[in-house]
């Protein structure tokens, strides 16, 4: 199965700390995707970073792939109240010619005022 | 605006029911997906429509039929409920079959009953 794998499954962290959550699949991909989710919402794309590339910005986030060992980790800077929310990776491969985008099981951050 | 909007936001139905969820994306995008999240928060992708043509259609019972009029809706139709059904279901749409962010909805909340 390519699907992703979120490491920790929960985090609890003060608000101001840099919050790191892991991933890890097991097929090749085209792309993964983190995306997040507050309770009782719907999903809000993060970041992307294709596979051939190693780090990728935005804002806050920061997201690294690491295809030999088929790992991305997201890291969070500065973390707010507000980030409180779960936290999933989705790795992206082809079938039948169209992405197929296949999510871990994701992660609780809960970040502590 | 909402770029991918479905309706309605929460159902509570009986056992043995058929109900549909709408949903519709002004985006412009060619692709539309049916997600279904469990209990455990697991996403799990059902269907996958490129241009009102079905691309993916994971192993789904065939209770669960969808229907793209264009390529800016997509519908799903679910008979005969059952309770294992209750889930929440989110739309999404990408560009170019997915090989690009996927926006979601704000999900729809099914309870059988």
């Amino acid at each position: 199965s390519q699907q992703g794998e979120e490491d920790p499954q929960a985090l609890s962290i003060q608000e101001g700390e840099n919050a790191t959550m892991n991933c890890s699949y097991k097929t090749s991909i085209n792309n993964l995707q983190w995306y997040r989710q507050n309770s009782g919402r719907g999903l809000v794309h993060l970041i992307l970073i294709r596979s051939n590339e190693r780090e990728k910005h935005s804002g806050r986030l920061r997201v690294t792939l690491d295809t030999s060992k088929k790992s991305s980790s997201l890291l969070i800077t500065a973390s707010r109240a507000a980030d409180t929310a779960s936290y999933f990776c989705a790795t992206a491969g082809t079938q039948g010619g169209s992405e197929k985008l296949v999510f871990g099981k994701g992660m609780k951050l809960t970040v502590n005022p | 605006d909402t770029a991918v909007s479905q309706t309605p936001k929460y159902l509570v139905t009986q056992m043995g029911n058929d109900k549909s969820i709408k949903c519709e994306q002004n985006l412009g995008h060619d692709t539309m997906y049916w997600y279904k999240q469990d209990s455990k928060k697991f996403l799990k992708i059902m269907f996958s429509y490129n241009n009102k043509e079905l691309i993916i259609n994971e192993t789904v019972p065939n209770r669960f039929s969808p229907k793209s009029p264009d390529k800016a809706h997509l519908n799903l139709h679910i008979n005969s409920l059952e309770l294992g059904d209750s889930a929440v279901y989110f739309c999404a749409s990408s560009q170019n079959r997915g090989r690009n962010t996927i926006y979601f909805g704000e999900g729809s909340w099914l309870t059988v009953v």
